[in-house]
């Protein structure tokens, strides 16, 4: 079956520019999560959806970064005014949360770079 | 809150050695814990998981973790390495959510590269 896809796979904006990243989780999971892999700071969680509760924004750095997730299905994540410490690869997961089903399956992820 | 420990930042082996990657973990609350690969240009994958039970796990090619609570650590450890187990290593953990259902939020660690040498 078909697994997370992320779009772009590469992105390369300007200085102040706003972006925006899609994810595509595997079909029936009710979970989606966000993740930054960067050189200085590792894996970092962004933020979590599960169904039609409230998002978990926790890992969001600050009011630049948003996220929707539409029809409980596709996310995109917004950075608004990009900035070169954005400059990063941006990791979605999504999972099935039913019991014993923790397993977490990620995309390939979204390189941006911000010049 | 949680925080992860990968105490090598880089592991060079031969192959056909055994190796031990170590990683050990910090929370105040009961946790979940997870070995991630990830290959040379490849997304994420889950090596394996300690939810319960037994706490020698195994991964279908020859990784095994011990969740040892006293210690609080997750050490990874092959017997003996292929060059296709070039990668990066992550240890990762989640807490319990209420109700039994796991919240699922990964805290990372900082990764091991794992270089096995001919």
């Amino acid at each position: 079956g078909a697994g997370v896809s992320q779009s772009p796979s590469n992105k390369v904006t300007e200085k102040g520019k706003d972006v925006e990243l899609r994810c595509d989780p595997i079909s029936g999971h009710t979970a989606l999560y966000w993740y930054r892999q960067s050189l200085g700071q590792g894996l970092e969680f962004l933020i979590y959806f599960q169904g039609n509760s409230a998002p978990d924004k926790s890992g969001l750095p600050s009011d630049r970064f948003s996220a929707e997730r539409t029809g409980g299905s596709v996310s995109t994540l917004t950075i608004q005014r990009t900035q070169q410490e954005d400059s990063a690869v941006y990791l979605c997961a999504s999972s099935s949360t039913g019991t014993w089903t923790y397993e977490q399956y990620f995309g390939p992820g979204t390189r941006l770079t911000v010049t | 809150a949680q925080s992860v420990t990968q105490l090598d930042s880089q592991v060079p082996v031969f192959e056909e050695a055994p190796v031990e990657l170590r990683c050990n973990y910090s929370s105040s609350v009961s946790v979940y814990l997870f070995w991630y690969v990830q290959y040379p240009n490849q997304g994420l994958q889950l090596l394996l998981k300690y939810l319960s039970g037994s706490t020698l796990v195994e991964s279908i090619n020859g990784f095994e973790a011990e969740f040892n609570k006293s210690q609080t650590s997750f050490h990874l450890r092959k017997p003996s390495v292929h060059i296709s187990d070039t990668a990066e290593y992550f240890c990762a953990v989640s807490d319990h959510g209420a109700g039994g259902t796991s919240y699922g939020k990964l805290t990372f660690g900082q990764g091991t590269i794992l270089t096995v040498h001919p």
